[in-house]
């Protein structure tokens, strides 16, 4: 069964430093890979995804993450934070043929002045 | 375009009581799914409609929770009778027929007293 993990459960950053949320998968074979975010009073957004081809993929919101076979991992990045990220990050995997998105447990990120 | 809509955004029900969660997916989108996220937990799926047909209900707690999406536009969760452990946040979504990229609402914020 596939699955993801979020290490971290809460993030604080200061408005303009670069961010790093971890995400971690365990499928048989490569995955499709999702990150979405969910602001608060709003539903959930999709931010990137990656099914195939270069491992670097560009997002909306200034977003990037990358997916690292070896590692088994997809960690979003920003290079400069804003207050409107303030949000709760989720990594979900779909396997191949499937329709269930596995999500993780979610990363909070707080940003502070 | 309109989003995936859900109504109501909140509800709060005594235990033993009925409450019915309504979806409205984005025109046509052939696939809608159901999550549900308890607190502190995982985005879980909870099933799978392909136009009118339940393709995957794998995920549904209980025969006391029954969803329905007749004509295949709109879908209804409806929770008889509720419980405490089905507090937590329903999420529904959409996608294109064949499509992995899943559109979500805002959620309903149920709270079983």
């Amino acid at each position: 069964a596939q699955s993801v993990t979020q290490p971290d459960i809460h993030i604080t950053v200061s408005e303009g430093a670069s961010l790093e949320l971890r995400c971690n998968y365990s499928y048989g074979a490569t995955p499709y890979l999702f990150w979405y975010v969910q602001s608060p009073g709003q539903g959930l957004q999709l931010l990137l995804k990656y099914f195939s081809g270069d491992t670097l993929v560009q997002g909306i919101k200034g977003f990037e993450a990358e997916f690292k076979r070896s590692q088994s991992s997809f960690n979003l990045r920003k290079p400069s934070v804003h207050w409107s990220d303030a949000a709760e990050y989720f990594c979900a995997v779909l396997g191949a043929g499937s329709y269930q998105l596995t999500f993780g447990k979610g990363t909070k990120l707080s940003v502070i002045p | 375009e309109a989003g995936v809509t859900q109504f109501p955004s909140h509800s709060v029900i005594e235990k033993g009581q009925t409450v019915t969660l309504r979806c409205d997916p984005i025109s046509g989108h052939d696939n809608l799914y159901w999550y549900r996220r308890v607190m502190g937990k995982e985005i879980k799926f909870l099933l799978h409609f392909v136009k009118e047909s339940k393709q995957d209900e794998s995920g549904m707690p209980n025969n006391r929770f029954l969803a329905e999406r007749t004509g295949g536009t709109y879908s209804t969760l409806k929770v008889q009778p509720a419980e405490l452990e089905d507090s937590g946040v329903y999420f529904c979504a959409s996608s294109q027929p064949g499509g992995t990229e899943a559109f979500f609402g805002q959620g309903t914020r149920l709270t079983v007293v």
